[in-house]
């Protein structure tokens, strides 16, 4: 089945303390995102990457990296957590550039940061 | 600043009526929007697409109309069904600027009464 999967899907650390969100795809996709959800603020981009080793930042990168250097993989690093990175965030990927064709998510992964 | 933005926040209809969602954007380079769907717990999932050169197109009860003149973007949902309840999140890229991009608007909540 083509899908995008995230693990952990749900996440209590405590400030400070290092965590991975992992993102895979199986549809050979080139392009993958990073996504946080927030009431009243919907989806903002965090990261993106156009290919292997190719990344740029999105809306609000800061707090957080990420890496690309599989195709299959993309996942995002927060070396220091706060409580306002308390969010839902979504990995997403693309065939063509992102922008120009459907995006589709994985599940979501719920992180608290107390 | 130029945003995507959507009128209703929240619409509620009987079951078996029509839905409409409707969706503004402000930048008059976009040429492609899109229309995800959110349950509640679940990642967005892709409704329909559609090009800048296209004012209709049409999916399994779905159908997205584009104004350009106006920028208005609107979700039609035939014969709403209860499991059709979910946030409708409406999306534009903005060629001209990064073709890696996607921004959402906020969402609506379509609740759909038995």
């Amino acid at each position: 089945e083509a899908q995008v999967t995230q693990n952990p899907r749900y996440l209590i650390t405590v400030t400070g303390k290092k965590l991975t969100v992992t993102c895979s795809q199986n549809m050979n996709h080139e392009y993958m995102s990073w996504y946080r959800q927030d009431p009243g603020l919907g989806l903002r981009q965090i990261y993106y990457s156009m290919n292997v080793e190719v990344t740029d930042k999105g809306d609000v990168p800061e707090g957080y990296k990420v890496s690309r250097k599989e195709k299959r993989n993309f996942p995002l690093i927060l070396e220091s957590p706060s409580p306002n990175q308390t969010s839902l965030y979504f990995c997403a990927s693309s065939f063509g550039r992102g922008g120009t064709d459907t995006q589709y998510f994985g599940p979501g992964t719920r992180l608290t940061v107390l | 600043g130029e945003s995507v933005g959507l009128h209703l926040p929240t619409l509620s209809v009987q079951e078996g009526d029509n839905s409409i969602i409707n969706c503004a954007y402000s930048n008059s380079a976009s040429d492609y929007f899109i229309w995800y769907k959110q349950e509640s717990g679940k990642g967005p999932q892709f409704i329909i697409d559609i090009r800048s050169n296209m004012d209709k197109r049409q999916g399994q009860r779905v159908t997205v109309l584009l104004n350009k003149t106006v920028k208005h973007l609107s979700l039609q949902i035939a014969a709403t069904q209860p499991g059709d309840s979910a946030v409708y999140f409406c999306a534009e890229n903005r060629a001209g600027g990064s073709n890696y991009k996607l921004t959402f608007g906020k969402g609506t909540l379509l609740t759909v009464n038995p």
